[in-house]
């Protein structure tokens, strides 16, 4: 079975430019998550889909930060610009349907270097 | 809000000396207990979980049991391996939110 795929794993912007990054779950997951990773802590969640229907974007910075995950596969991570403090590992997790009990899958992750 | 306190590293250790790495949580109602670990150059794996009280996650010779009590689950193995050299991360999913609230992590170093 495939995993999580991600692209690209490395970026290195400067400061107000603008990245986007991909993910494609695990066949079948119907739930789908971006969690930020910052050196030395643990992932924080992002945003959490529902097939393609938002669950949670309650930690998402909307004035920057945007996600679509059209047709309910795919999901697309975009930053606006971005600023010196998104310097982070982004992970794409997957779950079959979302459960407090589902286990996450996470792909290998985007590691982003803002300038 | 929920969240897990795990203990600080770095934790290093011989080959074949016993693991623990402290974990506690506090969420509301009965959360989901995970164990991921997350090798050089890797992304994170689950290594076990648990989803009740009393229920022990085992994977690989790591144990972990859901304490409701102390609300705890640590994270122990008899005898580690070089390769056991990780950072592990304890997470919890809450009844109310299903998102994993992560510790900060535990980066083990095994020597030979």
């Amino acid at each position: 079975e495939a995993g999580v795929a991600q692209s690209p794993r490395y970026k290195i912007i400067e400061k107000r430019q603008s990245v986007a990054f991909w993910c494609n779950p695990i066949s079948g997951h119907a739930t789908l998550y971006w969690y930020q990773q910052i050196l030395g802590q643990g992932p924080k969640l992002l945003i959490q889909f529902q097939n393609n229907g938002v669950v949670d974007d309650s930690q998402l910075p909307k004035d920057r930060f945007s996600a679509e995950r059209l047709k309910g596969v795919d999901s697309t991570l975009k930053i606006q610009p971005a600023k010196l403090e998104d310097s982070a590992v982004y992970l794409c997790a997957s779950s079959f349907s979302g459960g407090h009990e589902d286990t996450q899958y996470f792909g290998p992750g985007t590691r982003l270097t803002v300038l | 809000g929920d969240s897990v306190t795990q203990m600080e590293g770095p934790v290093t250790l011989s080959e074949e000396a016993f693991l623990t790495i402290n974990c506690t949580y506090t969420a509301t109602g009965y959360p989901s207990l995970f164990w991921y670990v997350q090798y050089p150059g890797e992304g994170l794996q689950l290594l076990l979980k648990a989803t009740k009280a009393d229920d022990k996650g085992s994977n690989k010779g790591f144990e972990a049991t859901y304490r409701k009590e102390t609300t705890s689950f640590h994270l122990e193995k008899g005898s580690v391996q070089v390769s056991d050299s990780a950072v592990y991360f304890c997470a919890s999913s809450g009844a109310g939110s299903y998102q994993l609230t992560f510790g900060k992590g535990t980066k083990l170093s095994v020597i030979p």
